[in-house]
């Protein structure tokens, strides 16, 4: 199947600083890539919609200024988290539809940030 | 009422026995079901993804859709050890615009 990375894997930062988390699909290209948040024990909830040359689409309760996302080629999305604080300590998740095929999603490993 | 309803178990069986997951939802304009596993501390992995109304096979893995009971199974014959994970059922309207996740089910497989 498709492959997504996501790096870094793990990060801990100070409260106030920005960390930048990448996802990538290595195999094919992709015009949408999906970002989540995953709190321990609770599901997926859908952040923002990147998309390649334009702007995302956040959910509605996402800051668009805190959760910066960047879509700058068809292989590379980038979230940012500005000025984070110990609860946006979180599992960050980001997915790729192959093909356009928006039913059939594949994720990366995930990110964990921790805020300290 | 959540888009998508998932008992979070845990579910505990053991090593050999068949393994009932289900999901039901609300919204009846979902085509498509997906059902995901996750590992502790990796993102979930696709593991059946069916259209409409049916049964669908995958080696020791089989889902199900009732669209008229808007109720979704998986079931997993033969449990390993290794199935010991945390399962996502997901599905999507035919835009892929609405996506929701179920809560997970954290399931172990005793050997």
């Amino acid at each position: 199947g498709a492959v997504v990375s996501q790096h870094p894997s793990w990060v801990i930062c100070k409260s106030g600083t920005s960390v930048k988390i990448e996802c990538r699909s290595l195999d094919f290209q992709a015009t949408t890539m999906f970002w989540y948040r995953q709190f321990p024990k609770q599901s997926l909830m859908l952040m923002a919609t990147s998309n390649e040359g334009s702007k995302a689409t956040y959910e509605q309760g996402v800051e668009k200024d805190k959760f910066l996302i960047n879509h700058a080629s068809l292989t590379l999305s980038t979230l940012t988290v500005t000025s984070a604080h110990p609860e946006d300590s979180s599992f960050y998740i980001c997915s790729a539809p192959p093909a356009g095929n928006y039913n059939e999603q594949f994720f990366g490993p995930g990110t964990r940030l921790t805020v300290l | 009422q959540k888009e998508v309803e998932q008992d979070p178990g845990p579910l505990s069986v053991p090593e050999g026995a068949i393994v009932s997951l289900n999901c039901t939802y609300s919204n009846s304009a979902f085509q498509y079901f997906m059902w995901y596993r996750q590992y502790s501390r990796k993102g979930p992995e696709l593991l059946m993804y069916t259209y409409s109304s049916g049964n669908k096979e995958d080696g020791r893995f089989t889902a199900q859709v009732d669209k008229s009971s808007k109720y979704i199974s998986l079931f997993i014959r033969d449990s390993q050890p290794s199935d010991s994970a945390t399962y996502l059922c997901a599905m999507s309207d035919p835009t892929g615009n609405q996506f929701y996740f179920g809560t997970g089910t954290s399931l172990t497989v005793i050997p």
